[in-house]
């Protein structure tokens, strides 16, 4: 069965770079769930998007933006990349009004040197 | 706010027996999803097995199950004839009904002892 789809796998960037993760949900899956792990730490939710308009939003940092497209995929900008930034990234979704945890992608591995 | 607390960092069980993990939640809520999610080395995030409140009957999936107390706040997971493949760590988690986000513990480390 697909699954929820994330690249890169890992990213390395640079203090003060840009950079940007997407994320390709499972077929039929119209909400998409961002998050952040810290690590040793729990995954931290940072936002979700249901058709194309931001539906909640946690604790994401005013460097990161994102969004939702047309094929319901999505993508997390990070600007400005801190040290404090590195982090596995995931990425869920599920079908809107389905009561049950979402599937989480693989990750996004990010380290910032 | 809502909170979950996973009180043991770390266990260990031999192989092929039964362990339980802890949790507790703190909600005002009455209609809210409790789950357990396993991240195993590869730090896939794995649903292991979901109760929705309102509902009294523990979930049970194959070799995992819940005890579910909603007075009490607590959702505990019990692993039955463990098997090297459950290493891994376990988060315990609350969603309430009409929110997006999940709300994770700090986890629980679980070492299967061959």
């Amino acid at each position: 069965a697909a699954g929820v789809i994330q690249s890169p796998r890992h990213l390395i960037k640079e203090k003060r770079e840009t950079a940007t993760l997407k994320c390709y949900p499972i077929p039929r899956h119209d909400t998409v769930y961002w998050y952040q792990q810290g690590p040793g730490q729990d995954p931290q939710f940072l936002i979700s998007f249901y058709e194309k308009m931001q539906s909640d939003k946690g604790s994401i940092p005013d460097r990161f933006s994102a969004q939702q497209f047309s094929d319901y995929h999505s993508e997390l900008n990070m600007s400005s990349l801190e040290l404090g930034d590195s982090a596995l990234y995931f990425c869920a979704s599920s079908p809107r009004g389905v009561n049950y945890g979402y599937t989480f992608g693989s990750g996004t591995r990010l380290t910032v040197v | 706010a809502q909170t979950v607390t996973q009180s043991q960092p770390e266990m260990s069980v031999q192989e092929a027996e039964t362990v339980t993990l802890s949790c507790t939640y703190d909600t005002s809520e009455s209609d809210y999803y409790l789950f357990w999610y396993k991240q195993p080395p590869s730090r896939q995030m794995i649903l292991v097995i979901r109760q929705e409140a309102y509902k009294q009957q523990n979930a049970t999936e194959n070799r995992f199950s819940v005890n579910f107390q909603k007075a009490a706040k607590s959702f505990s997971l019990k692993i039955s004839d463990s098997q090297l493949g459950d290493a891994a760590m376990y988060f315990c988690a609350y969603r309430r009904d009409r929110d997006d986000k999940i709300i994770f513990g700090k986890g629980t480390r679980l070492h299967i002892l061959p």
